[in-house]
């Protein structure tokens, strides 16, 4: 069945750093791709999306590539703040209802 | 703006009593969905509804039931709360097709004792 695995956290930067967070995904045909953050407290947020295959979606300095060859969409940003620091979750939808979410990515980002 | 509301953002409940956990959207979206989120668990499904009166169960189904009357609401019910139900749940809304994301309410964190 569908499914989405991504790296296991936590992760821990400095502001500036560079930020890649892994995520493939299992599933047949053409699933839209998904990122979401959660914020300490709060529910999730969508942060981007792609719907086709080479799309890139990108959203708050945040970029992640549809990569079907690679059944791949990594999130990466190119200097992370402090507010950066939230719980990230890739996720996919095929053709039925259902959307499939990996455990999640915890972020801390440290002065 | 799209708003997703849950009834609560903290409740304490005993064993065995029944919980009602109470959605509403304002974006006439079709599909509504209940996860509960546990620490290194992710997001599990737990209902979802494509339509009025319509429900589908997800993965964890066992213990919980869904109430849909009306669009933009979308109960879920414990009928006999269990110390092993004490988690987050996240309410969520979208169009339905292709393409369209989900967006979350802000949760409740329910505590069984």
């Amino acid at each position: 069945g569908d499914s989405v695995t991504q790296m296991e956290g936590p992760v821990t930067l400095s502001e500036e750093a560079f930020l890649t967070i892994n995520c493939t995904y299992t599933a047949t045909g053409y699933p839209s791709l998904f990122w979401y953050v959660q914020y300490p407290g709060e529910g999730l947020q969508l942060l981007l999306k792609a719907t086709k295959a080479d799309d890139k979606g990108s959203n708050k300095g945040f970029e992640a590539t549809y990569r079907k060859e690679t059944t791949s969409f990594h999130l990466e940003k190119g200097s992370v703040q402090v507010s950066d620091s939230a719980v990230y979750f890739c996720a996919l939808k095929n053709t039925g209802n259902q959307f499939y979410f990996g455990t999640g990515t915890s972020l801390t980002v440290i002065p | 703006d799209v708003k997703v509301t849950q009834s609560s953002r903290y409740l304490v409940k005993r064993t065995g009593e029944k919980v009602f956990l109470e959605c509403v959207q304002d974006m006439d979206h079709e599909n509504m969905f209940w996860y509960r989120q546990d620490p290194g668990l992710g997001l599990r499904l737990i209902y979802f509804s494509y339509d009025v009166k319509m429900k589908e169960k997800g993965d964890i189904p066992e213990g919980y039931s869904v109430s849909r009357e009306k669009k933009e609401r979308f109960s879920l019910i414990l009928e006999s709360a269990s110390t092993n139900q004490t988690s987050m749940y996240l309410c969520a809304s979208r169009y339905s097709g292709n393409g369209y994301e989900q967006y979350f309410g802000p949760g409740t964190r329910l505590t069984v004792t």
